[in-house]
């Protein structure tokens, strides 16, 4: 069975700071897909990376950086010098499998809130 | 433009009522979803179609009835509502069957 695990629940930072966000997950699938997504105040959600479990490269864009690690089987998210633009639920999740009864079958974390203040 | 659009974005109605969600996406992705958000913001899948065809059917109460008259569109109908539909319901579609998801605005689905 597939797991995700976002322990923590809230964070609040002052507006410039850093904020790490993490997701610790479990498969037993040999190739499978991790991903990050935003849920601002409004509502929707927006999709902000995938990875595949092949390529364990971190990346970055702009304020944004994912540090993957197959190892301790974690997919953490870094949002450098923090706005209050970045306040919002943060959903890591997992996908995977080969078979079409895997297909978009996203599991989510709970989900981390950042409040970020002036 | 939209590209994953929901219909409508708020429902409110009693319990034991039928209602339906409209769902559209022009991006061209084949594959299309139904999400299901709990109040603790809890993300479930519930249904997925590709080209039009049922692929996953996530052991929902067979009071939610999906369909997809063709592969730009996702309806989800619900009969008989009971307070604990109360949620919000994303809709949401993908380029390939492991690919990123693109969701809707969702509707909150309000049974009182």
């Amino acid at each position: 069975a597939q797991k995700v695990t976002q322990a923590q629940t809230e964070i609040s930072v002052v507006e410039k700071e850093d904020v790490t966000l993490d997701c610790v997950y479990e498969t037993r699938d040999t190739t499978y897909y991790l991903f990050w997504y935003k849920q601002p105040p409004s509502g929707e959600l927006v999709f902000l990376i995938r990875r595949n479990s092949f390529d364990e490269q971190n990346e970055i864009s702009g304020r944004y950086s994912w540090n993957f690690q197959k190892s301790t089987s974690s997919f953490n998210f870094t949002i450098t010098a923090s706005q209050v633009v970045d306040s919002a639920v943060y959903f890591c999740a997992l996908g995977g499998g080969m078979t079409t009864d895997s297909w978009g079958k996203l599991q989510f974390g709970a989900g981390t809130q950042v409040v970020v203040t002036p | 433009d939209t590209a994953v659009s929901q219909t409508p974005k708020y429902l409110v109605t009693q319990m034991g009522n039928d209602k339906s969600i409209k769902c559209e996406q022009n991006l061209g992705h084949d594959t299309m979803y139904w999400y299901k958000q709990d109040s603790k913001k809890f993300l479930k899948i519930m249904f997925s179609y590709n080209n039009k065809e049922l692929i996953i059917n996530e052991t929902v109460p067979n009071r939610f009835s999906p369909k997809s008259p063709d592969k730009a569109h996702l309806n989800l109908h619900i009969n008989s509502l009971e307070l604990g539909d109360s949620a919000v319901y994303f809709c949401a579609s993908s380029p390939r069957p492991t690919g990123e998801l693109f969701f809707g605005e969702g509707s909150r689905l309000t049974v009182l």
